[in-house]
């Protein structure tokens, strides 16, 4: 079965870094997400993109979150100048075209830790 | 504000039991609940439930959405320890982004032999 694949799965990073968190997402979906979670917190939606654009953001997605598709396959996030707090799970998920009979698959996570 | 809420927090049973895991959710414009599992990373599609699809099962597993409730019951019976997981809630509604979903805090689940 096809499945959203994140890299690295465990990315540690000093305050103040950029880093970048990738995905491939399901080859015939079209909408991509990214979610975090924090240690022990709820999953929270950070951003969706659909046709090459940011469809909507939450407010956690400040101006210090990017998001980018930079080829037919990848799908990427970008935090410029990382804080402590930035600290947590970062999820990419996809969902096919037709959303009201096709939920969202999450890839495994790459585990963000700013030290 | 949209909220979704889960209970119980933490469950334990042996295996064999059957367990009911609730969700409940207060959401503009409803459109779908889903259900996922999370064990150690991904959490993992179970079900969508819908206006046009409120019952669905698989196997062991059954979902029913009631929507005068605003809830949703996840049913799992002759449960196994591969059942051991945490369950998570979710909630998407219209007129946001596709996808936008609130999730609950999830039900831990474990089955002891």
């Amino acid at each position: 079965e096809p499945e959203v694949t994140q890299t690295p799965s465990h990315q540690v990073t000093q305050m103040g870094q950029e880093v970048i968190l990738r995905c491939v997402p399901i080859s015939n979906h079209l909408y991509f997400y990214w979610y975090r979670q924090i240690l022990g917190q709820k999953v929270e939606f950070l951003v969706s993109f659909y046709n090459n654009e940011i469809s909507e953001k939450s407010e956690i997605f400040d101006d210090q979150f990017s998001v980018e598709r930079p080829d037919g396959s990848n799908f990427t996030l970008k935090i410029r100048s990382t804080k402590l707090e930035d600290s947590a799970m970062y999820f990419c998920a996809s969902s096919h075209l037709d959303r009201d009979n096709s939920p969202l698959h999450f890839g495994n996570g790459t585990r963000l830790t700013v030290t | 504000e949209d909220k979704v809420v889960q209970s119980p927090l933490s469950l334990v049973v042996h295996e064999g039991d059957t367990v009911t895991l609730n969700c409940s959710y207060e959401v503009t414009n409803f459109r779908s609940l889903l259900w996922y599992k999370q064990e150690k990373k991904a959490p993992t599609f179970l079900f969508m439930l819908t206006s046009s699809g409120i019952e669905k099962k698989s196997g062991r597993l059954s979902s029913i959405l009631d929507k005068k409730e605003l809830s949703s019951i996840l049913n799992i019976t002759a449960t196994q320890t591969g059942d051991s997981a945490i369950y998570l809630c979710a909630v998407e509604a219209y007129g946001g982004s596709q996808g936008n979903l609130i999730f609950g805090k999830g039900t831990k689940l474990s089955v002891k032999p």
